[in-house]
């Protein structure tokens, strides 16, 4: 079974300033991970994923994340936050070959990301 | 119309009528979803499509029917609805179902209240 774990369910920032989504994740497999983000009334999006290349994965709008086999981690980060970056954000874990979770994202319960002026 | 497009974007319905929900993707991707999203809960898969094929069920009531006929397009049939079915469904593809590493691109959803 998979699943996965956002650690914060709401982050505040100010504009300017660095952030920090935390995930992490559980699977028996070689997962692929995904961040996705949505707006208010809007659909998912996605920002960036991970399928076992490179170990840090550069996305749209500025947005990294680190994969980290031994801390099972997948965090996401921006150097500097924009107003335009309030929404939802979605850690996302996809089952590896082998496993009965075998390409079927799991979504971990969003955090919301606040930015303040 | 580019990606995936959801038809309509707000509805309101009673618990009697009959109503459909359309999902389009115009990326030549071979497999759909849809999905329920609800206030304060995690992102619900409902039924996967691959190759027009049902390849899952998530134990969804049958209330909810959907339907594929062909990859590019994905209804969801609904009747005599409750007011817990209220929510944001969204419609997703990818290239193909079952296969690791292929990102699902997501329409903008339709948010279903039941009276």
């Amino acid at each position: 079974a998979q699943s996965v774990t956002q650690l914060d369910s709401h982050v505040s920032v100010s504009e300017g300033t660095p952030v920090l989504l935390r995930c992490n994740y559980s699977s028996s497999y070689s997962p692929s991970l995904f961040w996705y983000v949505q707006h208010p009334n809007k659909g998912l999006q996605l920002l960036l994923k991970y399928t076992s290349a490179a170990t840090l994965v550069k996305g749209i709008n500025g947005f990294e994340a680190e994969f980290k086999k031994s801390e099972t981690s997948f965090h996401l980060t921006k150097p500097s936050a924009h107003m335009s970056d309030a929404a939802e954000y979605f850690c996302v874990v996809s089952g590896g070959a082998g496993g009965t979770s075998y390409g079927k994202l799991t979504f971990g319960q969003g955090t919301i990301l606040t930015v303040h002026p | 119309e580019t990606g995936v497009t959801q038809t309509p974007r707000h509805l309101v319905m009673g618990m009697t009528n009959k109503k459909s929900l359309k999902c389009e993707q115009h990326l030549g991707h071979n497999a759909m979803y849809w999905y329920k999203q609800s206030a304060k809960k995690p992102l619900e898969l409902m039924f996967v499509y691959n190759f027009k094929e049902q390849t899952e069920n998530n134990s969804v009531p049958s209330r909810f029917s959907p339907e594929c006929p062909n990859s590019s397009h994905l209804f969801l049939h609904l009747h005599t609805l409750q007011p817990e079915d209220s929510a944001l469904y969204l419609c997703a593809s990818s290239l193909t179902a079952g296969r690791e590493g292929y990102e699902q691109y997501f329409g903008p959803g339709t948010r279903l209240t039941v009276t």
